[in-house]
Protein backbone atom coordinates (compact mmCIF):
# COMPACT_ATOMS: atom_id res chain seq x y z
CA UNK A 1 0.00 0.00 0.00
CA UNK A 2 1.23 3.48 -0.75
CA UNK A 3 1.77 5.65 1.95
CA UNK A 4 0.16 8.45 0.04
CA UNK A 5 -2.59 7.74 -2.49
CA UNK A 6 -3.93 10.07 -4.97
CA UNK A 7 -6.32 9.57 -8.37
CA UNK A 8 -4.65 10.90 -11.21
CA UNK A 9 -7.37 11.53 -12.86
CA UNK A 10 -7.33 13.36 -15.48
CA UNK A 11 -10.54 15.28 -14.68
CA UNK A 12 -12.24 17.59 -17.57
CA UNK A 13 -14.45 20.62 -15.74
CA UNK A 14 -16.10 23.24 -17.55
CA UNK A 15 -15.36 26.77 -16.83
CA UNK A 16 -16.86 27.62 -13.42
CA UNK A 17 -17.10 24.51 -12.25
CA UNK A 18 -15.77 23.11 -8.69
CA UNK A 19 -13.00 21.30 -8.34
CA UNK A 20 -13.12 18.29 -5.60
CA UNK A 21 -9.64 16.71 -5.60
CA UNK A 22 -8.63 14.22 -2.97
CA UNK A 23 -6.31 12.34 -1.09
CA UNK A 24 -6.00 9.36 1.36
CA UNK A 25 -2.86 8.59 3.44
CA UNK A 26 -1.90 5.35 5.82
CA UNK A 27 0.17 7.28 8.24
CA UNK A 28 -1.33 8.39 11.07
CA UNK A 29 1.99 10.79 12.22
CA UNK A 30 1.43 12.90 9.79
CA UNK A 31 0.00 16.72 10.60
CA UNK A 32 1.44 18.74 7.95
CA UNK A 33 -0.28 18.68 4.54
CA UNK A 34 0.24 20.47 1.33
CA UNK A 35 -1.41 20.94 -1.54
CA UNK A 36 1.47 21.43 -4.60
CA UNK A 37 0.32 22.89 -8.21
CA UNK A 38 2.42 22.05 -11.37
CA UNK A 39 2.15 23.72 -14.35
CA UNK A 40 3.16 21.63 -17.51
CA UNK A 41 6.98 21.83 -18.44
CA UNK A 42 7.36 23.48 -14.66
CA UNK A 43 8.40 22.39 -11.04
CA UNK A 44 5.90 22.12 -8.43
CA UNK A 45 4.73 25.44 -6.48
CA UNK A 46 3.27 25.27 -2.67
CA UNK A 47 -0.20 26.60 -3.21
CA UNK A 48 -2.13 25.59 0.17
CA UNK A 49 -0.81 24.75 3.79
CA UNK A 50 -2.79 23.12 6.60
CA UNK A 51 -1.39 21.73 10.00
CA UNK A 52 -3.36 19.29 11.35
CA UNK A 53 -7.38 18.88 11.38
CA UNK A 54 -9.91 21.74 9.93
CA UNK A 55 -10.22 23.92 7.03
CA UNK A 56 -8.48 26.79 5.23
CA UNK A 57 -9.94 29.33 2.84
CA UNK A 58 -7.26 31.11 0.37
CA UNK A 59 -9.61 32.95 -2.01
CA UNK A 60 -11.22 30.56 -3.91
CA UNK A 61 -9.28 27.77 -2.92
CA UNK A 62 -10.61 25.58 0.48
CA UNK A 63 -8.18 22.92 2.06
CA UNK A 64 -9.71 20.20 4.09
CA UNK A 65 -8.07 17.50 6.54
CA UNK A 66 -9.89 14.97 8.27
CA UNK A 67 -7.15 12.85 10.32
CA UNK A 68 -9.92 10.48 11.74
CA UNK A 69 -10.71 8.96 7.97
CA UNK A 70 -6.94 10.08 6.95
CA UNK A 71 -8.03 12.05 3.83
CA UNK A 72 -7.31 15.48 2.59
CA UNK A 73 -9.35 17.37 0.03
CA UNK A 74 -8.65 20.36 -1.73
CA UNK A 75 -11.42 22.29 -3.33
CA UNK A 76 -11.11 24.87 -6.29
CA UNK A 77 -14.47 27.24 -6.76
CA UNK A 78 -15.31 29.38 -9.66
CA UNK A 79 -12.32 27.47 -11.67
CA UNK A 80 -10.50 29.08 -14.47
CA UNK A 81 -8.62 27.49 -17.27
CA UNK A 82 -5.64 29.26 -15.28
CA UNK A 83 -6.26 26.49 -12.97
CA UNK A 84 -5.19 24.14 -15.05
CA UNK A 85 -2.63 22.09 -13.91
CA UNK A 86 -1.61 18.74 -11.90
CA UNK A 87 -2.17 18.67 -8.06
CA UNK A 88 -0.02 17.47 -6.02
CA UNK A 89 -0.82 16.41 -1.91
CA UNK A 90 2.00 15.97 0.39
CA UNK A 91 2.54 15.48 3.90
CA UNK A 92 4.97 14.74 6.47
CA UNK A 93 5.41 14.52 10.16
CA UNK A 94 6.36 16.91 13.04
CA UNK A 95 9.71 15.25 13.57
CA UNK A 96 10.43 15.09 9.45
CA UNK A 97 11.16 17.66 6.96
CA UNK A 98 11.09 15.32 3.86
CA UNK A 99 8.08 15.12 2.15
CA UNK A 100 5.41 12.02 0.72
CA UNK A 101 4.02 12.98 -2.06
CA UNK A 102 0.59 11.85 -4.12
CA UNK A 103 0.58 11.10 -7.69
CA UNK A 104 -0.95 14.06 -8.60
CA UNK A 105 -4.18 14.68 -10.17
CA UNK A 106 -3.94 16.35 -13.65
CA UNK A 107 -7.10 18.96 -13.73
CA UNK A 108 -8.01 20.92 -17.46
CA UNK A 109 -10.63 23.76 -17.50
CA UNK A 110 -12.42 23.83 -20.44
CA UNK A 111 -13.22 27.54 -21.95
CA UNK B 1 14.13 36.54 -8.09
CA UNK B 2 16.47 33.15 -8.87
CA UNK B 3 15.30 30.41 -6.37
CA UNK B 4 16.30 26.97 -7.21
CA UNK B 5 17.99 26.94 -10.74
CA UNK B 6 18.65 23.89 -12.43
CA UNK B 7 20.60 22.96 -15.55
CA UNK B 8 20.35 21.39 -18.28
CA UNK B 9 16.77 22.08 -18.72
CA UNK B 10 16.64 18.88 -21.58
CA UNK B 11 19.44 15.88 -22.25
CA UNK B 12 19.47 13.25 -24.45
CA UNK B 13 22.05 10.68 -22.87
CA UNK B 14 23.33 7.14 -24.70
CA UNK B 15 22.94 4.17 -22.52
CA UNK B 16 26.24 3.99 -20.41
CA UNK B 17 27.03 7.67 -20.69
CA UNK B 18 27.31 9.47 -17.42
CA UNK B 19 26.45 13.46 -16.91
CA UNK B 20 25.87 15.72 -13.92
CA UNK B 21 22.41 17.62 -13.10
CA UNK B 22 23.91 21.17 -11.87
CA UNK B 23 21.31 22.50 -8.94
CA UNK B 24 22.11 25.74 -7.35
CA UNK B 25 19.65 28.54 -4.68
CA UNK B 26 19.93 31.92 -3.23
CA UNK B 27 17.87 31.32 -0.65
CA UNK B 28 20.64 30.01 1.90
CA UNK B 29 19.05 27.08 2.45
CA UNK B 30 20.39 24.23 4.33
CA UNK B 31 18.35 21.57 3.15
CA UNK B 32 18.57 20.41 -0.68
CA UNK B 33 16.62 18.16 -2.62
CA UNK B 34 16.89 15.80 -5.53
CA UNK B 35 13.42 14.62 -6.98
CA UNK B 36 12.51 12.71 -9.91
CA UNK B 37 9.04 12.32 -11.18
CA UNK B 38 7.51 9.73 -13.56
CA UNK B 39 4.23 9.91 -15.26
CA UNK B 40 1.55 8.82 -12.70
CA UNK B 41 3.83 8.06 -10.21
CA UNK B 42 4.54 11.48 -7.97
CA UNK B 43 7.52 12.44 -6.70
CA UNK B 44 10.51 9.99 -5.31
CA UNK B 45 13.23 11.43 -3.31
CA UNK B 46 16.77 10.40 -4.84
CA UNK B 47 19.23 12.13 -2.33
CA UNK B 48 18.52 14.96 -0.01
CA UNK B 49 21.43 16.93 2.17
CA UNK B 50 21.20 18.63 5.76
CA UNK B 51 23.94 21.00 4.95
CA UNK B 52 27.39 21.50 3.66
CA UNK B 53 29.37 18.01 3.51
CA UNK B 54 26.08 16.06 4.54
CA UNK B 55 24.19 13.80 2.32
CA UNK B 56 21.46 10.98 2.41
CA UNK B 57 19.91 8.62 0.90
CA UNK B 58 16.27 8.85 -0.26
CA UNK B 59 13.95 6.88 -1.37
CA UNK B 60 15.18 5.66 -4.97
CA UNK B 61 19.22 6.33 -4.93
CA UNK B 62 20.37 3.80 -7.02
CA UNK B 63 22.55 4.94 -10.21
CA UNK B 64 22.83 7.99 -8.72
CA UNK B 65 25.77 10.24 -6.43
CA UNK B 66 25.72 13.81 -5.16
CA UNK B 67 28.18 16.11 -3.01
CA UNK B 68 27.33 18.93 -1.51
CA UNK B 69 30.37 21.23 -1.12
CA UNK B 70 29.13 24.41 -0.36
CA UNK B 71 25.34 25.67 0.64
CA UNK B 72 24.31 26.56 -2.53
CA UNK B 73 25.18 24.06 -5.01
CA UNK B 74 24.03 19.94 -4.70
CA UNK B 75 24.57 18.92 -8.02
CA UNK B 76 23.41 14.91 -8.86
CA UNK B 77 25.73 12.80 -10.44
CA UNK B 78 24.23 10.05 -13.17
CA UNK B 79 26.35 6.96 -13.37
CA UNK B 80 26.04 4.41 -16.54
CA UNK B 81 23.19 6.19 -17.70
CA UNK B 82 19.63 3.15 -18.38
CA UNK B 83 16.89 3.33 -19.62
CA UNK B 84 15.57 3.44 -16.16
CA UNK B 85 17.00 7.00 -15.88
CA UNK B 86 14.79 8.36 -18.25
CA UNK B 87 12.52 10.88 -15.94
CA UNK B 88 12.16 14.49 -15.37
CA UNK B 89 14.21 15.67 -12.36
CA UNK B 90 13.38 18.14 -9.72
CA UNK B 91 16.01 19.86 -7.19
CA UNK B 92 14.72 21.46 -4.21
CA UNK B 93 15.30 23.20 -1.32
CA UNK B 94 13.68 24.39 2.19
CA UNK B 95 15.14 26.06 5.26
CA UNK B 96 14.83 22.69 7.25
CA UNK B 97 11.79 23.01 9.90
CA UNK B 98 9.10 20.28 10.04
CA UNK B 99 6.62 20.60 7.54
CA UNK B 100 8.41 23.66 5.92
CA UNK B 101 7.56 24.43 2.40
CA UNK B 102 9.77 22.98 -0.37
CA UNK B 103 10.87 25.44 -3.61
CA UNK B 104 11.34 23.43 -6.49
CA UNK B 105 13.49 24.31 -9.52
CA UNK B 106 11.77 24.04 -12.82
CA UNK B 107 13.14 20.45 -14.02
CA UNK B 108 15.54 18.32 -16.19
CA UNK B 109 13.72 16.48 -18.77
CA UNK B 110 16.35 13.17 -19.04
CA UNK B 111 15.93 10.94 -22.12
CA UNK B 112 18.20 7.88 -22.17
CA UNK B 113 18.69 5.73 -25.35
Amino acid sequence: QKEVEQDPGPLSVPEGAIVSLNCTYSNSAFQYFMWYRQYSRKGPELLMYTYSSGNKEDGRFTAQVDKSSKYISLFIRDSQPSDSATYLCAMTTVNDYKLSFGAGTTVTVRA
Amino acid sequence: NAGVTQTPKFRILKIGQSMTLQCTQDMNHNYMYWYRQDPGMGLKLIYYSVGAGITDKGEVPNGYNVSRSTTEDFPLRLELAAPSQTSVYFCASSVGTAGNTIYFGEGSWLTVV
